[in-house]
């Protein structure tokens, strides 16, 4: 099984940066993927880290620490459109190879 | 390029009435997800499809639930009779194999109301 652990809220100020942190344990690691999810649209796909390290992509950048089982959400240059959840979701390595999601953190930036 | 399709957007109805979703995945993606997520709550996976067959249905409550995936590619989900607490978001999501990961991209999602 997994268990994932995120913040539940955060407040951000725009044009700041912030951290979102996803905690994991699984019994077998295959992946971790960030969603963003407006409220009442559909999860869109952010990133995925196999590999230990940080994967950057504009103002978004993801950190994975698979000993630690541990990443995050790093946005730059916050704007008031980022205002949104954000979804951890851990694949594992069963045979099914199962995507869990967390309960997401919502951000609130704020002018 | 389209991406995946659902329907209806929305629905309401009477506890212990049938409702129907159904589910357009993005040409050419195998797999394929139907997801259920409650308010203030992550995604839970109900099933996963690879096909036609139905590879993970493990969280799906089989007493009320069905879902059938013809020919592998359209896709319906059926709950009946719903009862007050199906009332959620149903997502239909799909992927395919790209390098070392599969990405999923998830539908609008059908919102579900029991009354």
């Amino acid at each position: 099984g997994q268990n994932i652990d995120q913040p539940t809220e955060m407040t951000a100020t725009e044009g700041a940066i912030v951290q979102i942190n996803c905690t994991y344990q699984t019994s077998g690691f295959n992946g971790l993927f960030w969603y963003q999810q407006h409220a009442g649209e559909a999860p869109t796909f952010l990133s995925y880290n196999v590999l230990d390290g940080l994967e950057e992509k504009g103002r978004f950048s993801s950190f994975l620490s698979r000993s630690k089982g541990y990443s995050y959400l790093l946005l730059k240059e916050l704007q008031m459109k980022d205002s949104a959840s954000y979804l951890c979701a851990v694949r594992d390595r069963g045979g099914y190879q199962k995507v869990t999601f967390g309960t997401g953190t919502k951000l609130q930036v704020i002018p | 390029e389209a991406g995946v399709v659902q329907s209806p957007r929305y629905k309401i109805i009477e506890k212990k009435q049938p409702v129907a979703f159904w589910c357009n995945p993005i040409s050419g993606h195998n797999t394929l997800y139907w997801y259920r997520q409650n308010l203030g709550q992550g995604p839970e996976l109900l099933i996963r499809y690879e096909n036609e067959e139905a590879v993970d249905d493990s969280q799906l409550p089989k007493d009320r639930f069905s879902a059938e995936r013809l020919k592998g590619v359209d896709s319906t989900l059926k709950i009946q009779p719903a009862e007050l607490g199906d009332s959620a978001v149903y997502l239909c999501a799909s992927s395919t194999r790209t390098g070392l990961t599969d990405t999923i991209y998830f539908g609008e999602g059908s919102w579900l109301t029991v009354v």
